[in-house]
Formats: C-alpha cells, structure tokens, sequence
C-alpha cells in the first residue's frame, strides 16, 4: 500500500464542470502540496498546505489532518486545466522530503 | 522572481556514458533536492542539500550517482556510467527553509539512454 494515495486516477470532464481530486496519506506530515504536471513540463506548485482551506483563482485545496485526506478542487474548468495533478506529502518526520501520490490525469474536454 | 533553473533541458547518450546536470536554484533557497521521475511514476527524492551538505541520499545509486552543491548554491548530478533505467525526467527543487517553505521546481532535464 503506497503512504499517498490518489483518485481518481484518470479523470475526462467536460469544460465548465466542477472536478475533485482526492489524496489520502497514512503517515503523520508536516505539509501536504498539490502539484500540477503538464506534459513534457516541469511540475508547478500549487499549494502547500497544513491545516484547513487555500483558493487561488479557481483552484480550492482543502486538508482534513484527523481523516489524513486532502482534495483539490478546480472550479468551471478549462481545456487547459488538463494535466496531471500531484498530490505530495512531507512526513513529519523526513523534513521536507515528499513522498508523492501516483498523480491524476485531467483532461477537459472543450 | 526568476525560478528553479535547470540545464541541459533535453539529453540522448548511450549506456555506459557519462551525463551531468546543473541546478541554479531560487536565489536565498537554502536547501535544493534532486527528484528522479521515471515515465509514468511520481518523483523519487535522490539527494537533499541543506546548504552545502547532504541531509538525505538514502535513495541515491552512490555507485554511478553522485551529486554536490559546492558554495551552497548551484548544484550537478552525475551519473557514471549510465544504464538504460536511468532514461528518467531529473528535477531539482528548491526551498526557503529546511521545512519546505516556498517548493519551487525546475522544469526537469529529460534524460534519455540507449
């Protein structure tokens, strides 16, 4: 069993549709970030959490430290919102060392 | 603010050859990662700098990799000799603090071998 799990694995929407990506974790952590991949690219950091709720733009990342589950939401998406979206977590006890999740393919279709 | 540099962007050798990358990090960052992302899987940590020194390199093929952040700043990862499982995307990262304030990612260094 991977300690970050996510899902869906592979997710098709259509554009304007509202999407959630789900990131579970078994280990105690420090933070937890979501990270968006495109293909080909480098990866983009999109949030770093540790407790609660963070938005920017259309983009909502949530965290629940007790259930160790976090999901990212995307807001009246977009055909160019399509990538891959990491979920990644620093345990407690590594510093700032991540442990990632097998991420989740977007696409949004127009 | 300029971001996580990385070069060569792109790079083709055959096996058994040598390679390196270079790392400019976030000017300030004190602490740089080197993350091995084979096709399909998410990154693996090869090495972390906290200034000039190694705080993890547990993960780390010490046998043909090596890697080292002279002056605290700049960064190269070696590999040698090179076998076709290294074919991998090689990020650097770079943080504010030994916490992880600030991840910021290069774009990667595609390595290919054949």
């Amino acid at each position: 069993k991977n300690e970050v799990e996510q899902s869906p694995q592979n997710l098709t929407a259509q554009e304007g549709e509202f999407i959630t990506i789900n990131c579970s974790y078994s280990v105690g952590i420090s933070a937890l970030h979501w990270l968006q991949q495109h293909p080909g690219g480098g990866i983009v950091s999109l949030f770093m959490l540790s407790s609660g709720k963070k938005k920017h733009g259309r983009l909502i990342a949530t965290i629940n430290i007790q259930e160790k589950h976090s999901s990212l939401h995307i807001t009246a998406s977009h055909p160019r919102d399509s990538a891959v979206y990491i979920c990644a977590v620093a345990e407690e006890t590594s510093g700032s060392r991540l442990t990632f999740g097998e991420g989740t393919q977007l696409t949004v279709n127009p | 603010e300029a971001g996580v540099a990385q070069s060569p962007r792109y790079k083709i050798i055959e096996k058994r050859q040598s390679v390196a990358f270079w790392c400019n990090p976030i000017s300030g960052h004190a602490t740089l990662y080197w993350y091995q992302q084979i096709l399909g899987q998410g990154p693996k940590l090869l090495i972390q700098f906290q200034n000039n020194g190694v705080v993890d390199d547990s993960q780390l093929p010490k046998d043909r990799f090596s890697a080292e952040r002279l002056k605290g700043v700049d960064s190269t990862l070696k590999i040698q000799p090179a076998k076709l499982e290294d074919s991998a995307v090689y990020l650097c990262a770079s943080s504010l603090t030994y916490r992880g304030l600030g991840y910021t990612f290069g774009s990667g260094t595609r390595l290919t071998v054949v």
